[in-house]
């Protein structure tokens, strides 16, 4: 059962527009949303993140949008750079005893020059 | 302020071998999580160390260990290696508070790239 579903797959995207991820969760218990970037070779590095009090959440060029009805949260990446081209994922976590991430399959971002 | 390592950053070993992996986290941390990401695919969970004991595993199988020492450093070892074993395997680290709490923050390193032949 996957519990965090990422959209698209992947993403062309020219240089200056805005590049827009979707994902949708279904545990009602998750309380913690983050978005990462990797880049190939690399290690996720953690982008921003929301939580469900916020309906929306801005750092730089990357907006996070929040759903809380609809069990989702998009991330908006707004005048995309090629610098920008890189796998992204959404991810949650629910409040316990511990934290752990659960992860979406990934977005592949282009940025065209 | 220093950030997640991990060692070796790659390796090759053949099926039925055994492998260790080792982290360091960032400091001020004092719990390590473990994740498996093949290939185009998010990381998968494997498990969580706090206090130097396993807080929480994921869906794999025993032969996935680890250990965390009280310098919160930590190695994850595999036996009897597969060949889907293939992947690349984080360690990110993070502060968790003694009274658990909303998810918090988790910092990855660059990850070991793992090849069973």
């Amino acid at each position: 059962q996957q519990q965090v579903k990422q959209s698209p797959q992947s993403l062309i995207v020219q240089k200056g527009g805005i590049s827009i991820i979707n994902c949708a969760y279904e545990n009602t218990a998750f309380d913690y949303f983050p978005w990462y970037q990797q880049f190939p070779g690399k290690g996720p590095a953690l982008l921003i993140a929301i939580r469900p009090d916020v309906s929306e959440k801005k750092e730089g060029r990357f907006t996070i949008s929040f759903n809380k009805s609809a069990k989702q949260f998009s991330l908006h990446i707004m005048d995309s750079q090629p610098g920008d081209s890189a796998t992204y994922f959404c991810a949650a976590s629910k409040k316990s005893g511990y934290s752990t991430l659960t992860f979406g399959k990934g977005t592949m971002l282009l940025v065209s020059p | 302020e220093t950030g997640v390592t991990q060692s070796p950053t790659h390796l090759i070993k053949t099926r039925g071998q055994q492998v260790t992996l080792r982290c360091s986290s960032q400091s001020g941390h004092n719990t390590v999580s473990w994740y498996q990401q093949a290939l185009g695919q998010g990381p998968q969970f494997i498990f969580q160390y706090y206090r130097e004991e396993e807080n929480g595993r994921g869906n794999f199988p025993p032969r996935f260990s680890g250990l965390q020492f009280p310098n919160y450093s930590s190695e994850l070892n595999v036996n009897a290696l597969e060949l889907d074993d293939s992947a690349l395997y984080l360690c990110a680290s993070s502060l968790a508070s003694l009274a658990g709490g909303p998810g918090s923050e988790q910092f990855f390193g660059p990850g070991t790239r793992l090849t069973v032949l």
